[in-house]
């Protein structure tokens, strides 16, 4: 049982490039979401995701782009990449349902910078 | 709009008690707190239904006033291993649950020495 799986760990870009980062977690969760994490601000939500073919805008949702055509995954895509994202990004995921807990599980982080 | 935690950093001498708080201007359904490692991912501590119950988890407990929608986090006889930042993460009532969006504080910086 991996849990929830970021990759890449660690990513430098060029402004204007595009890139995706992955995240897969094998708990069979209908729950997933991306957060940005930026020193002082905590965590903030991107875009999240109830179930297969379901996503939604979170916070900061502008400059990335997110799709789930399965349950088990649920890329990040940075269109356009610019300095302001550069961060540090969680994938989450939880169960969803009666007997849910509640918990996010998070993944290691995937530290991006934008040159 | 992000809950408000407070203090924003706390600094302890192993054995002593602390006390985090977190407030939000909204009508919430549950808060959640986790504590993340420097270079981790957050780890889960507890979550609060609104209701005003307290939980307990060994040393470290937590309070939910939903009149006031502020949570605290009890840490009591405070070990090396509790040093780490603290979040809470709120959900908003929307007439149930929103199955883990949360919007997170911006965290409590806790250290504790021996």
């Amino acid at each position: 049982n991996a849990g929830v799986t970021q990759t890449p760990k660690f990513q430098v870009l060029k402004t204007g490039q595009s890139m995706t980062l992955q995240c897969a977690q094998d708990m069979n969760h209908e729950y997933m979401s991306w957060y940005r994490q930026d020193p002082g601000m905590g965590l903030r939500l991107i875009h999240y995701s109830v179930g297969a073919g379901i996503t939604d805008q979170g916070e900061v949702p502008n400059g990335y782009n997110v799709s789930r055509s399965t349950t088990e995954d649920f890329p990040l895509r940075l269109l356009s990449a610019a300095p302001s994202q550069t961060s540090v990004y969680f994938c989450a995921s939880s169960l969803v349902g009666v007997y849910s807990t509640g918990e996010l599980f998070f993944g290691e982080g995937s530290r991006l910078t934008v040159l | 709009q992000q809950p408000v935690q407070s203090p924003q950093a706390v600094i302890l001498r192993e054995g002593e008690d602390a006390v985090i708080n977190c407030s939000s201007s909204k009508a919430l359904y549950s808060v959640h707190w986790y504590r993340q490692k420097h270079g981790e991912a957050p780890v889960f501590l507890m979550i609060l239904l609104k209701g005003g119950e307290q939980k307990g988890h060994e040393k470290i407990s937590a309070s939910f006033n939903e009149k006031k929608q502020q949570s605290s986090l009890y840490l009591t006889a405070s070990q090396l291993s509790y040093s780490g930042t603290y979040f809470c993460g709120t959900e908003v009532d929307a007439g149930g649950t929103s199955y883990g969006k949360l919007t997170f504080g911006q965290g409590t910086i806790l250290t504790v020495h021996p």
